[in-house]
Protein backbone atom coordinates (compact mmCIF):
# COMPACT_ATOMS: atom_id res chain seq x y z
CA UNK A 1 0.00 0.00 0.00
CA UNK A 2 1.04 3.38 -0.92
CA UNK A 3 2.49 5.67 1.85
CA UNK A 4 2.58 9.19 1.99
CA UNK A 5 5.40 11.32 3.23
CA UNK A 6 4.37 15.10 4.07
CA UNK A 7 5.99 18.20 5.95
CA UNK A 8 5.29 17.89 9.35
CA UNK A 9 4.22 21.74 9.72
CA UNK A 10 3.97 24.59 7.42
CA UNK A 11 2.52 28.58 7.88
CA UNK A 12 1.47 30.87 5.46
CA UNK A 13 -0.29 34.61 6.15
CA UNK A 14 -4.10 35.23 5.65
CA UNK A 15 -5.22 35.82 2.23
CA UNK A 16 -2.55 33.88 0.72
CA UNK A 17 -2.39 31.04 -1.08
CA UNK A 18 -1.05 27.89 1.24
CA UNK A 19 0.73 25.03 -0.77
CA UNK A 20 0.57 22.05 0.89
CA UNK A 21 2.72 19.17 -0.99
CA UNK A 22 2.73 15.29 -0.29
CA UNK A 23 4.89 12.61 -1.56
CA UNK A 24 3.60 9.46 -2.69
CA UNK A 25 5.74 7.61 -4.92
CA UNK A 26 5.06 4.54 -4.21
CA UNK A 27 1.45 4.96 -5.66
CA UNK A 28 -0.22 2.42 -7.67
CA UNK A 29 -2.18 2.93 -11.12
CA UNK A 30 -5.75 2.99 -9.20
CA UNK A 31 -5.15 4.28 -5.85
CA UNK A 32 -6.91 7.50 -5.29
CA UNK A 33 -5.64 10.50 -3.39
CA UNK A 34 -7.60 12.16 -0.76
CA UNK A 35 -7.01 14.90 1.34
CA UNK A 36 -8.68 16.05 4.82
CA UNK A 37 -8.00 18.00 7.53
CA UNK A 38 -8.47 18.14 11.02
CA UNK A 39 -8.81 21.05 13.12
CA UNK A 40 -8.09 20.32 17.19
CA UNK A 41 -10.81 17.83 18.57
CA UNK A 42 -13.03 17.51 15.69
CA UNK A 43 -13.89 14.71 13.50
CA UNK A 44 -11.48 15.20 9.84
CA UNK A 45 -13.23 17.17 7.07
CA UNK A 46 -13.13 15.87 3.26
CA UNK A 47 -11.26 18.76 1.25
CA UNK A 48 -10.93 16.67 -2.14
CA UNK A 49 -9.46 13.76 -3.93
CA UNK A 50 -8.38 12.99 -7.21
CA UNK A 51 -7.04 10.22 -9.26
CA UNK A 52 -4.81 11.15 -12.06
CA UNK A 53 -6.57 14.42 -13.50
CA UNK A 54 -5.80 18.37 -11.36
CA UNK A 55 -9.29 18.92 -9.37
CA UNK A 56 -10.64 21.95 -7.54
CA UNK A 57 -13.54 22.37 -5.62
CA UNK A 58 -15.07 24.83 -3.48
CA UNK A 59 -12.60 24.56 -1.08
CA UNK A 60 -9.02 23.89 -2.52
CA UNK A 61 -7.63 22.52 -5.68
CA UNK A 62 -5.35 19.22 -6.16
CA UNK A 63 -2.34 19.38 -8.79
CA UNK A 64 -1.19 15.62 -9.15
CA UNK A 65 1.76 15.00 -11.06
CA UNK A 66 1.80 13.08 -14.15
CA UNK A 67 3.84 10.30 -13.00
CA UNK A 68 1.05 11.15 -10.23
CA UNK A 69 3.93 10.52 -7.38
CA UNK A 70 3.56 13.77 -5.65
CA UNK A 71 0.31 15.80 -5.17
CA UNK A 72 -0.08 19.83 -3.60
CA UNK A 73 -3.15 20.54 -1.96
CA UNK A 74 -3.84 24.75 -2.70
CA UNK A 75 -5.70 26.65 -0.48
CA UNK A 76 -5.89 29.62 -2.55
CA UNK A 77 -6.87 32.35 -0.43
CA UNK A 78 -6.18 30.78 3.40
CA UNK A 79 -8.14 32.19 6.19
CA UNK A 80 -7.68 31.63 10.11
CA UNK A 81 -10.18 29.11 9.94
CA UNK A 82 -7.65 27.05 7.89
CA UNK A 83 -4.99 26.53 10.29
CA UNK A 84 -5.73 22.76 10.83
CA UNK A 85 -4.06 19.14 10.02
CA UNK A 86 -3.95 18.15 6.38
CA UNK A 87 -3.42 14.53 5.66
CA UNK A 88 -2.78 13.45 2.42
CA UNK A 89 -3.62 9.82 2.34
CA UNK A 90 -3.51 7.25 -0.28
CA UNK A 91 -6.74 5.00 -0.40
CA UNK A 92 -5.45 1.51 0.08
CA UNK A 93 -6.03 -0.85 -3.34
CA UNK A 94 -7.79 -3.79 -1.57
CA UNK A 95 -11.82 -4.33 -1.70
CA UNK A 96 -11.50 -3.04 2.34
CA UNK A 97 -11.82 0.90 0.89
CA UNK A 98 -9.22 1.91 4.39
CA UNK A 99 -8.38 4.82 4.64
CA UNK A 100 -4.99 4.91 6.66
CA UNK A 101 -4.10 8.06 7.63
CA UNK A 102 -0.32 9.61 7.79
CA UNK A 103 1.22 11.95 10.33
CA UNK A 104 0.05 15.09 8.25
CA UNK A 105 1.05 18.50 7.77
CA UNK A 106 0.05 21.45 10.62
CA UNK A 107 -0.60 24.29 8.84
CA UNK A 108 -0.52 27.44 11.39
CA UNK A 109 -2.39 30.38 8.97
CA UNK A 110 -0.60 33.65 10.55
CA UNK A 111 -2.68 36.87 10.41
CA UNK B 1 -24.44 16.03 2.05
CA UNK B 2 -23.73 13.23 3.74
CA UNK B 3 -23.79 13.58 7.36
CA UNK B 4 -22.84 11.18 10.04
CA UNK B 5 -23.96 11.72 13.37
CA UNK B 6 -21.81 10.46 16.63
CA UNK B 7 -22.81 10.15 19.73
CA UNK B 8 -21.90 10.76 22.60
CA UNK B 9 -19.34 13.66 21.80
CA UNK B 10 -17.85 12.96 25.20
CA UNK B 11 -17.67 10.39 28.24
CA UNK B 12 -16.28 9.76 31.57
CA UNK B 13 -16.84 6.02 32.63
CA UNK B 14 -15.61 4.11 35.76
CA UNK B 15 -12.61 1.48 35.44
CA UNK B 16 -14.31 -1.85 34.77
CA UNK B 17 -17.61 -0.10 33.07
CA UNK B 18 -18.49 -0.60 29.39
CA UNK B 19 -19.51 2.05 27.03
CA UNK B 20 -21.22 2.26 23.98
CA UNK B 21 -20.77 4.54 21.30
CA UNK B 22 -23.29 5.18 18.05
CA UNK B 23 -22.60 6.38 14.37
CA UNK B 24 -25.52 7.02 12.24
CA UNK B 25 -25.39 8.00 8.44
CA UNK B 26 -28.53 10.70 8.30
CA UNK B 27 -29.51 10.77 4.96
CA UNK B 28 -27.74 8.01 3.18
CA UNK B 29 -27.23 4.30 3.97
CA UNK B 30 -23.73 2.80 4.84
CA UNK B 31 -22.49 -0.68 4.21
CA UNK B 32 -19.21 -0.22 5.48
CA UNK B 33 -18.29 2.23 8.76
CA UNK B 34 -15.12 2.34 9.82
CA UNK B 35 -13.66 3.13 13.48
CA UNK B 36 -10.11 5.17 14.19
CA UNK B 37 -8.65 5.81 17.69
CA UNK B 38 -6.73 9.11 18.75
CA UNK B 39 -4.45 9.66 21.25
CA UNK B 40 -3.38 13.79 21.81
CA UNK B 41 -1.10 15.11 19.40
CA UNK B 42 -0.81 11.83 17.16
CA UNK B 43 -2.39 10.81 13.86
CA UNK B 44 -6.02 8.33 13.55
CA UNK B 45 -4.90 4.84 14.21
CA UNK B 46 -7.78 2.64 12.43
CA UNK B 47 -8.84 0.09 14.59
CA UNK B 48 -11.57 -1.94 12.68
CA UNK B 49 -14.02 -1.63 8.92
CA UNK B 50 -17.76 -2.56 10.26
CA UNK B 51 -19.89 -3.84 7.57
CA UNK B 52 -23.47 -4.09 7.61
CA UNK B 53 -24.84 -7.95 8.25
CA UNK B 54 -21.34 -9.18 8.80
CA UNK B 55 -18.62 -9.15 11.38
CA UNK B 56 -15.96 -6.59 11.86
CA UNK B 57 -12.90 -6.60 10.24
CA UNK B 58 -10.31 -5.26 12.81
CA UNK B 59 -6.71 -4.18 12.61
CA UNK B 60 -3.62 -5.62 13.95
CA UNK B 61 -3.46 -5.62 17.65
CA UNK B 62 -6.50 -4.10 17.80
CA UNK B 63 -8.32 -6.32 20.92
CA UNK B 64 -11.46 -7.66 19.05
CA UNK B 65 -13.29 -8.84 22.45
CA UNK B 66 -12.26 -5.32 23.70
CA UNK B 67 -13.79 -3.74 21.36
CA UNK B 68 -17.09 -5.01 20.26
CA UNK B 69 -18.68 -3.42 17.09
CA UNK B 70 -22.16 -3.82 15.66
CA UNK B 71 -23.22 -2.79 12.47
CA UNK B 72 -26.80 -4.05 12.55
CA UNK B 73 -28.21 -1.79 10.03
CA UNK B 74 -27.60 0.33 7.25
CA UNK B 75 -27.64 3.58 9.01
CA UNK B 76 -26.09 2.43 12.70
CA UNK B 77 -22.93 1.30 13.83
CA UNK B 78 -21.98 1.20 17.05
CA UNK B 79 -18.42 0.26 19.06
CA UNK B 80 -18.91 -0.93 22.61
CA UNK B 81 -15.17 -0.83 24.89
CA UNK B 82 -16.13 -2.99 27.46
CA UNK B 83 -14.13 -3.33 30.64
CA UNK B 84 -12.83 -0.16 30.30
CA UNK B 85 -9.25 1.10 31.30
CA UNK B 86 -7.37 4.24 32.05
CA UNK B 87 -5.13 3.45 28.81
CA UNK B 88 -8.79 3.31 26.99
CA UNK B 89 -9.43 7.16 27.32
CA UNK B 90 -8.85 8.62 23.85
CA UNK B 91 -10.79 10.06 21.22
CA UNK B 92 -12.82 7.79 18.98
CA UNK B 93 -14.15 8.29 15.70
CA UNK B 94 -16.45 7.05 12.88
CA UNK B 95 -16.32 7.30 9.31
CA UNK B 96 -18.70 6.32 6.39
CA UNK B 97 -17.98 5.57 2.81
CA UNK B 98 -20.96 7.45 1.34
CA UNK B 99 -20.56 5.79 -2.18
CA UNK B 100 -20.99 9.22 -3.94
CA UNK B 101 -17.39 9.07 -5.47
CA UNK B 102 -16.15 7.09 -3.48
CA UNK B 103 -16.22 9.88 -0.38
CA UNK B 104 -15.96 8.99 3.16
CA UNK B 105 -17.59 11.37 5.94
CA UNK B 106 -16.88 11.28 9.56
CA UNK B 107 -17.99 11.67 12.51
CA UNK B 108 -17.65 14.53 15.19
CA UNK B 109 -15.68 12.48 17.16
CA UNK B 110 -16.38 10.60 21.25
CA UNK B 111 -13.86 11.94 23.66
CA UNK B 112 -13.78 8.72 26.23
CA UNK B 113 -12.21 9.67 29.70
CA UNK B 114 -11.64 6.17 32.10
CA UNK B 115 -11.06 7.16 35.60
Amino acid sequence: DAKTTQPTSMDCAEGRAANLPCNHSTISGNEYVYWYRQIHSQGPQYIIHGLKNNETNEMASLIITEDRKSSTLILPHATLRDTAVYYCIVRVRDSSYKLIFGSGTRLLVRP
Amino acid sequence: GAVVSQHPSWVICKSGTSVKIECRSLDFQATTMFWYRQFPKQSLMLMATSNEGSKATYEQGVEKDKFLINHASLTLSTLTVTSAHPEDSSFYICSAMTGVGYGYTFGSGTRLTVV
